[in-house]
C-alpha cells in the first residue's frame, strides 16, 4: 500500500517564476492538506482540497492555489515566486470523517527560490 | 488564537538516559493533542496522540498526558535510543469548526551512543 507520494522531491527557481507542486494521497484518502515547512520551523497550514473545493484555507496570499482532481490527487500552484518562498512544502492525506484528525504526510518538496 | 510553544532544542542524551520535551498550548475549547516525529529526509509521522484531558498517548515507549489545568503535553520516553535521533512535533487540533493542524516548532534530539 503506497503512502502518500510527493514529486517532485527537489526543485530550484528564480523570483517571479510559477511552480507546481504534485501529490498523491494515501490509498482510502479522500482529502489532501498542503503545508509550508520553513527551514528549523513548524509546518504551517497552506490549504485543505476535499471533494474537490478548497474546503479551509490558513493565512496564505492568492499567489498559492491549488487543485484536487477525481482521483483524490492534488496539485500546489505558487505564482510570483519570492525568495521567501523557499521552503520544504509537505503534502498530508487524510479521510474526512468526523474527527479528521490522523494525518499522513509525505517526504516533501524542497523548493529554493534564488 | 490557537498556538503551541515547545522547548528550544537541540537537546543532546546519552543512549539510556530519559527523555522530556516540554509543550504547552493556547486554544479555545478542548483540542486534540499530538506528537509528531520527523526523521532526516522524511515527512512527518504520528507518533501519539490524546484527544481528552487526562488520557496518555503512548506509542515506542513515548508517553505524553494530556494535562488540561497546565495546558501541557510534555513528550517522555523513559531510555531513548540512537534511533531516537529526529525532530519531534507537537500539534494541535479543534475538534468542532476548523480542522487545520496548529504545530510548534519542533525540538532536535540527538541520542549519542
Amino acid at each position: 500500500d503506497a503512502g502518500v507520494t510527493q514529486s517532485p522531491t527537489h526543485l530550484i527557481k528564480t523570483r517571479g517564476q510559477q511552480v507546481t507542486l504534485r501529490c498523491s494521497p494515501k490509498s482510502g484518502h479522500d482529502t489532501v492538506s498542503w503545508y509550508q515547512q520553513a527551514l528549523g520551523q513548524g509546518p504551517q497550514f497552506i490549504f485543505q482540497y476535499y471533494e474537490e473545493e478548497e474546503r479551509q484555507r490558513g493565512n496564505f496570499p492568492d499567489r498559492f492555489s491549488g487543485h484536487q482532481f477525481p482521483n483524490y490527487s492534488s496539485e500546489l500552484n505558487v505564482n510570483a515566486l519570492l525568495l521567501g518562498d523557499s521552503a520544504l512544502y509537505l503534502c498530508a492525506s487524510s479521510l474526512m470523517d468526523a474527527t479528521n484528525e490522523k494525518l499522513f504526510f509525505g517526504s516533501g518538496t524542497q523548493l529554493s527560490v534564488l | 488564537g490557537d498556538s503551541v510553544t515547545q522547548m528550544e532544542g537541540p537537546v543532546t542524551l546519552s543512549e539510556e538516559a530519559f527523555l522530556t520535551i516540554n509543550c504547552t498550548y493556547t486554544a479555545t475549547g478542548y483540542p486534540s493533542l499530538f506528537w509528531y516525529v520527523q526523521y532526516p529526509g522524511e515527512g512527518l509521522q504520528l507518533l501519539l496522540k490524546a484527544t481528552k484531558a487526562d488520557d496518555k498517548g503512548s506509542n515506542k515507549g513515548f508517553e505524553a498526558t494530556y494535562r488540561k489545568e497546565t495546558t501541557s503535553f510534555h513528550l517522555e520516553k523513559g531510555s531513548v535510543q540512537v534511533s531516537d535521533s529526529a525532530v519531534y512535533f507537537c500539534a494541535l487540533i479543534r475538534t468542532s469548526g476548523t480542522y487545520k493542524y496548529i504545530f510548534g516548532t519542533g525540538t532536535r534530539l540527538k541520542v549519542l551512543a
